[in-house]
């Protein structure tokens, strides 16, 4: 069992360009969540997802965020016109049914030039 | 809101010291709360949740309800516990709202 994965573990973009990021969960988990770690700070929730349906993004900025867990394939964290301040590292985790026990992934860091 | 608070940014103890990592949480109802915590180079884990009451590699936490605290202990700090240490709330039962602290980055000196 190979846990949570996550790729790429480091991604690079410019301002302007689209950042993609995917998790997948790990094997028997149908519930996916996303944090934020922005330096110094905590994790910040972000969105939790089950297939192909969005339970609660309200940490989720409004414009630019989106976020997916479709019936086959991993869940993607979509971050549109990137600014520096998105810059940060992004963990996925995953539970399974009705737990409250979260499995993390190792984390994508994004920089934005 | 709920709310984590851990003061502390940065800890070091001497190897063999006592250790505590204050916690402190703000909900008006009944929290669960749980310590993660994060060794260099991996991943996130769970190192214990209140409901099991249970010590892990030495530590224990004991929710106090008046001082609204989840302090971790530790009587006797090892090498191999310097790590970053997360305080986590969750208010409804559901990890969809776990709510983390900012994190203690703790050193234990040789």
């Amino acid at each position: 069992n190979a846990g949570v994965m996550q790729n790429p573990r480091h991604l690079v973009r410019r301002r302007g360009q689209e950042a993609r990021l995917r998790c997948s969960p790990m094997k028997g988990h149908s519930h996916v969540y996303w944090y934020r770690q922005l330096p110094e700070e905590g994790l910040k929730f972000m969105v939790y997802l089950q297939k192909e349906n969005i339970i609660d993004e309200s940490g989720m900025p409004k414009e630019r965020f989106s976020a997916e867990f479709p019936k086959e394939g991993p869940s993607i964290l979509r971050i549109q016109q990137v600014v520096r301040g998105d810059s940060a590292a992004y963990f996925c985790a995953s539970s399974s049914s009705g737990a409250n026990v979260l499995t993390f992934g190792a984390g994508s860091r994004l920089t934005v030039l | 809101a709920q709310r984590v608070t851990q003061p502390e940014k940065l800890l070091s103890v001497f190897k063999g010291a006592p250790v505590e990592l204050k916690c402190n949480y703000s909900y008006s109802g009944s929290p669960e709360l749980f310590w993660y915590v994060q060794y260099s180079r991996q991943r996130l884990q769970l190192l214990l949740r209140h409901i099991s009451r249970e010590s892990i590699k030495g530590f224990t936490a004991d929710l106090n309800k008046g001082e609204t605290s989840f302090h971790l202990k530790k009587p006797f700090a090892q090498e191999e516990d310097s790590a970053m240490y997360y305080c986590a709330l969750s208010f409804s039962g559901s990890a969809r709202q776990l709510t983390f602290g900012s994190g203690t980055q703790l050193t234990v000196l040789p």
